[in-house]
């Protein structure tokens, strides 16, 4: 079955830091893709990056990348010069790539505090 | 402007009522999607659409029923059946690789 699993639920940073979130997974799928969503205390989801399993470089956009390790089962994502506003819920979340039934499934998240 | 729309924003309901949550979108999406996030949670599927007058149940479809007679609509309705229905309820829709979400709905049973 499909798993993920982000294991810190809470981090403080200092502003303009770069800071880790780890997630891994668990597929037995040979194609599948890996997603990072921000929830700002607003609710809303934001899209930030995604990753497909067959792309050979890790996803960058602008100060997040995501540090894809295959063999790992691993996908962290990377925030480089931390600001206030990326204070968040972060949620890695994995799709089955290829079915008709394009689900996602989440992890539980990780609270990421920005320190001034 | 494109994007998912969703309302009300709060919603209030008695125990035994029936509620109607509203998701649109003008993104040209053909895929909808329903997602429940309980505090300190991820989100699960409540079910999905990919497709005109077609859907399917997530992970938790029990106590939920949906309709997708336009593109551009995925209403949910939560019955008196789903025992414990207080959660953030989030609308998606999506192409291929991604899902873009609306701005939630926050539903309390009185």
């Amino acid at each position: 079955a499909q798993k993920i699993t982000q294991t810190q639920p809470g981090m403080f940073v200092q502003e303009k830091e770069a800071v880790t979130l780890d997630c891994t997974y668990d597929t037995s799928d040979p194609s599948y893709g890996l997603f990072w969503y921000k929830q700002p205390s607003s609710g809303e989801m934001i899209f930030l990056i995604y990753q497909g399993s067959y792309d050979q470089q890790n996803a960058t956009e602008g100060r997040y990348s995501l540090n894809f390790q295959k063999a790992r089962k691993s996908a962290n994502l990377v925030i480089s010069a931390s600001q206030l506003g990326d204070s968040a819920m972060y949620f890695c979340a994995m799709k089955h790539r290829g079915s008709s039934a394009s689900k996602i499934i989440f992890g539980s998240g990780t609270r990421l505090s920005i320190r001034p | 402007d494109g994007g998912i729309t969703q309302s009300p924003k709060y919603l209030f309901r008695k125990e035994g009522q029936n509620v109607t949550l509203s998701c649109e979108q003008n993104l040209n999406h053909d895929a909808m999607y329903w997602y429940r996030q309980d505090p300190g949670q991820g989100l699960r599927l409540i079910y999905y659409s990919q497709i005109v007058n077609d859907f399917q149940k997530g992970d938790i479809a029990e106590g939920y029923s949906v309709s997708r007679e336009k593109k551009e609509s995925f209403p949910l309705t939560v019955t008196s059946a789903q025992k414990n229905p207080t959660a953030f309820y989030l609308c998606a829709s999506g192409l291929t690789d991604t899902q873009y979400f609306g701005p939630g709905t926050r539903l309390t049973v009185l």
